[in-house]
């Protein structure tokens, strides 16, 4: 079975830090889909990111990029110059090509970005 | 713009009560889930369907079941809700088909059962 673990489970930062949230995953399938999904306080889980198993180009999109190497299973996401607005929870998922259609989430990482 | 909608945001029941939350999405989506939220457990699937009236068991179906008898609603139903289920319930909905179908989420629904 799939598992994703985001072993951070809360990180503080001030303004203008980077920051990484880490994301590991376990599959035994070589088709798969990663996801990086934000939740505000508002509740509502915002996509953020869909990379496939076949592609380890990292991306970069404003201030965040993502760094997927297959050979650790990791698939990181990096804010540059954080803002307040980055303040809340960051799951990280997986879903695979064949079965069930459903994601299996990490455990999530909450980031307080202080002022 | 796609739209998952949850009847309530915020929902209190009392032990042994019957519950039903309610998820409708507007782009006629196949694909619809249920998933419980739970501080350091992250989001965990309840139950998934993928058309009308067909539904599957998720990783933690014991105490729900659900209900899809049109395409646009996916309900979960709580039989005889108990303290263990209070949680933020989410629903999402996708387009059939493999991995890149994008999920939209819906806001949530915090129930609290005393």
């Amino acid at each position: 079975a799939q598992k994703v673990t985001q072993a951070q489970t809360e990180i503080s930062v001030v303004e203008k830090e980077d920051v990484t949230l880490d994301c590991v995953y376990e599959t035994r399938d070589t088709t798969y889909y990663l996801f990086w999904y934000k939740q505000p306080p508002s509740g509502e889980l915002v996509f953020l990111i869909r990379r496939n198993s076949f592609d380890e180009q990292n991306e970069i999109s404003g201030r965040y990029s993502w760094n997927f190497q297959k050979s650790t299973s990791s698939f990181n996401f990096t804010i540059t110059a954080s803002q307040v607005v980055d303040s809340a929870v960051y799951f990280c998922a997986l879903r695979l090509d064949t079965g069930r259609r459903a994601l299996t989430f990490g455990s999530g990482t909450r980031l307080q970005v202080q002022p | 713009d796609v739209k998952v909608t949850q009847s309530s945001r915020y929902l209190v029941k009392r032990t042994g009560e019957k519950v039903f939350l309610e998820c409708v999405q507007d782009m006629d989506h196949e694909n619809m889930f249920w998933y419980r939220q739970d501080p350091g457990l992250g989001l965990r699937l309840i139950y998934f369907s993928y058309d009308v009236k067909m539904k599957e068991k998720g990783d933690i179906p014991e105490g729900y079941s659900v209900s899809r008898e049109k395409k646009e609603r996916f309900s979960l139903i709580l039989e005889s809700a108990s303290t263990n289920q209070t949680s933020m319930y989410l629903c999402a909905s996708s387009l059939k088909g493999g991995g890149t179908r994008k999920k939209y989420f819906g806001p949530g629904t915090r129930l609290t059962v005393t």
